[in-house]
């Protein structure tokens, strides 16, 4: 079982709130994600991180940010929440694995709704 | 554009049948990942294959990479209600430092 935890589960917002969206992990990766994920479409990456201090923005534009300040936490933010932000979002982090090839643990998503 | 297909998105079939999902792109992957996800839950890690023509058993569960790296698939013999979830295969492309390209999943339901 990976030991990665992201909270809210659930959370139902107004249009223009600002929100945090916490995810931590307890197995000292250095690499984590972000993803976005729709029903019947595929995991969008839109932000990465490599360790503390390093953030770098992925395939998918996001108006989200991130923030790296300790290895085991990885929080996403959203400054002013819309309704096209509704989505199911994903943190991740990832090791190497046997195969050589880094294999990613996935935490249980935030599905966030905003009216 | 999407970098991987998935076929077919949703398959609905009786326990005891086999199975085959596709993922296939132009495009070459250094590996390849399946991953299983249900409802409510982040996916899951089932295998990673790396070389081409790499065939991977994982109980009722066979795993191919293509010979030229740039398709998958996935067999489930004799399927069970405990197999139902979401596929999704990823791919990983040279050096990216473990980001990865996922295709938009197979949705799978095994009725008893």
């Amino acid at each position: 079982e990976a030991d990665i935890y992201q909270t809210p589960r659930y959370l139902v917002i107004g249009t223009g709130k600002k929100i945090t969206l916490e995810c931590s992990q307890t197995m000292g990766h250095d690499k984590m994600y972000w993803y976005q994920q729709d029903p019947g479409m595929e995991l969008h990456l839109i932000h990465y991180s490599y360790g503390v201090n390093s953030t770098e923005k992925g395939d998918l534009s996001s108006e989200s940010t991130v923030s790296r300040i300790r290895t085991e936490h990885f929080p996403l933010t959203l400054e002013s929440a819309r309704p096209s932000h509704t989505s199911q979002y994903l943190c991740a982090s990832s090791e190497l694995g046997t195969s050589g090839i880094d294999e990613q643990f996935f935490g249980p998503g935030t599905r966030l709704t905003v009216l | 554009t999407q970098l991987l297909e998935q076929s077919p998105q949703f398959l609905s079939i009786q326990e005891g049948e086999n199975l085959t999902v596709y993922c296939n792109s132009s495009s070459v992957f250094s590996s390849l990942q399946w991953y299983r996800q249900e409802p409510g839950e982040g996916p899951v890690l089932l295998v990673t294959v790396v070389t081409g023509g790499e065939v991977k058993k994982l109980k009722r569960l066979t795993f191919q990479f293509g010979d030229a790296r740039k398709d998958s698939s996935l067999h489930i013999t004799a399927a069970q209600p405990g197999d139902t979830g979401l596929y999704l295969c990823a791919g990983a492309r040279g050096n990216q430092g473990g980001k990865l390209i996922f295709g938009q999943g197979t949705e799978l339901s095994v009725k008893p």
